[in-house]
């Protein structure tokens, strides 16, 4: 089956620490990934697409890596701040497919 | 350019009762998707489209329908609604999932008692 796992669920950390999520895909064959960011009652803000013919992307502090023969994506965030607090979910689209695959999410919270 | 707009922002239903969720969108995007998202769950997918008079079923498409008569547009029926219902439903489009981004609604809160 094709699934999308998120790792850890939830996440504490103080300000101004460097942190990494990391997203998990069960086959290498994709389209695409994408890492979005949602606030609590909000929608969901796309933050980064990566192809499945690039490494990484990079947007300001944020910093998106993708490793398909391992099935693995990081999401690298510089410098978090109380700001960043929310939760981020990743969504994959397996070649062949129409459809996004999404994670259950990490629940990101950092403390001033 | 308002992107994915969503109607209503809040329903509270009866049993039994039937509502549409509309969606709209006006990138002239050729997919669009409907998922609901149940509290600290990812999405699932409801049902999608890719393209005009083109719908197919997502993960949990039992109790909905959908028709897609327009590019823009994508409403999604609940039919004799049920408290498994109770979600946040979220539509969302794309240019083409194999190489562009999912553009996300802001949501509709839907409760059912």
């Amino acid at each position: 089956k094709q699934e999308v796992t998120q790792i850890p669920a939830a996440l504490s950390v103080p300000e101004g620490e460097n942190l990494v999520l990391n997203c998990s895909f069960t086959d290498s064959a994709i389209y695409n990934l994408q890492w979005f960011r949602q606030d609590p009652g909000k929608g969901l803000t796309s933050l980064l697409l990566i192809q499945s013919s690039q490494r990484e992307q990079t947007s300001g502090r944020l910093n998106a890596s993708l490793d398909k023969s391992s099935g693995r994506s990081t999401l690298y965030i510089a410098a978090s701040q109380p700001g960043d607090s929310a939760t981020y979910l990743c969504a994959v689209v397996y070649s062949g497919t129409y459809k996004y695959i999404f994670g259950t999410g990490t629940r990101l919270k950092v403390l001033a | 350019n308002a992107g994915v707009t969503q109607t209503p922002k809040f329903r509270i239903l009866k049993i039994g009762q039937s509502m549409t969720l509309q969606c709209t969108q006006d990138m002239n995007h050729n997919y669009m998707y409907w998922y609901r998202q149940d509290p600290g769950m990812g999405l699932k997918l409801i049902y999608y489209s890719v393209g005009a008079g083109i719908t197919d079923k997502g993960e949990v498409p039992n109790g909905y329908n959908v028709s897609r008569s327009t590019t823009e547009d994508f409403p999604l029926r609940l039919e004799l609604a049920a408290p498994s219902q109770t979600s946040v439903y979220f539509c969302a489009s794309s240019l083409g999932p194999d190489r562009y981004e999912q553009y996300f609604g802001p949501g509709t809160r839907l409760t059912v008692t």
